[in-house]
């Protein structure tokens, strides 16, 4: 089965400052990769997605993500943190209608 | 598109009465998804649903718990008698069929925050 982990459930940034969310699967066939955001009292939001094809994926906000098969990794970038970004993150894997979600990163930033 | 539409939005309601919690997916999707979110246990999937058709509710906690999917445009998720512990915030996300645009993408809805007394 596959699974998804999401090192670091909290990570605070000062405004400005790189932000660097991470995300490991676990599967010996690359599956769909996914980031959401979450911000409080809404639904996931679609941020990017890896399906096939480039591995450097860009998003909506700025944020970007790298495929990279040889450490299975999919995580999650952004240049300078807005205060706006300020929500939890979560990393998902997708096996046709199978998906599965990352614990979450609640991102903190600092004025 | 309106994206997924969930109602009602927030619910309080007293130990072992009925909830209905209704979905309305986005048009031309054929999976649908309910989960559940809460601080103790993230989100969990409930049970999922691929052209109506119920494929793997392993997810539902128990029998007080069930869903259905009368057609393509609607689904419920009932729970009876509720329970204090089935507080939390259900999201019902849809999908579009496999090689369609926006395939293999989970589009959630703005979640029903239920609280149960």
């Amino acid at each position: 089965a596959q699974s998804v982990t999401q090192l670091g459930s909290h990570v605070s940034v000062s405004e400005g400052a790189l932000v660097l969310l991470r995300c490991n699967y676990s599967s010996s066939v690359p599956p769909y990769l996914f980031w959401y955001v979450q911000y409080p009292n809404q639904g996931l939001q679609l941020l990017l997605k890896y399906t096939t094809g480039a591995t450097l994926v860009k998003g909506i906000n700025g944020f970007e993500a790298e495929f990279k098969k040889s450490e299975t990794s999919f995580h999650l970038t952004k240049p300078s943190a807005h205060m706006s970004d300020a929500a939890e993150y979560f990393c998902a894997a997708s096996t046709g209608n199978q998906f599965y979600f990352g614990t979450g990163t609640s991102l903190t930033v600092i004025p | 598109d309106a994206g997924v539409i969930q109602s009602p939005r927030h619910e309080v309601t007293e130990m072992g009465q009925e909830v209905t919690l209704r979905c309305k997916p986005i048009s031309g999707h054929n999976s649908l998804f309910w989960y559940r979110q809460t601080m103790m246990r993230g989100l969990e999937l409930l049970i999922y649903f691929n052209n109506n058709v119920p494929i793997d509710d392993s997810g539902m906690p128990e029998d007080r718990f069930s869903a259905k999917m009368p057609n393509a445009s609607f689904s419920t998720l009932k729970i009876q008698p509720s329970e204090p512990r089935d507080s939390a915030v259900y999201f019902c996300a849809s999908k579009g069929p496999n090689r369609a645009s926006g395939a293999n993408v989970l589009t959630f809805g703005a979640g029903s925050r239920l609280t149960v007394l």
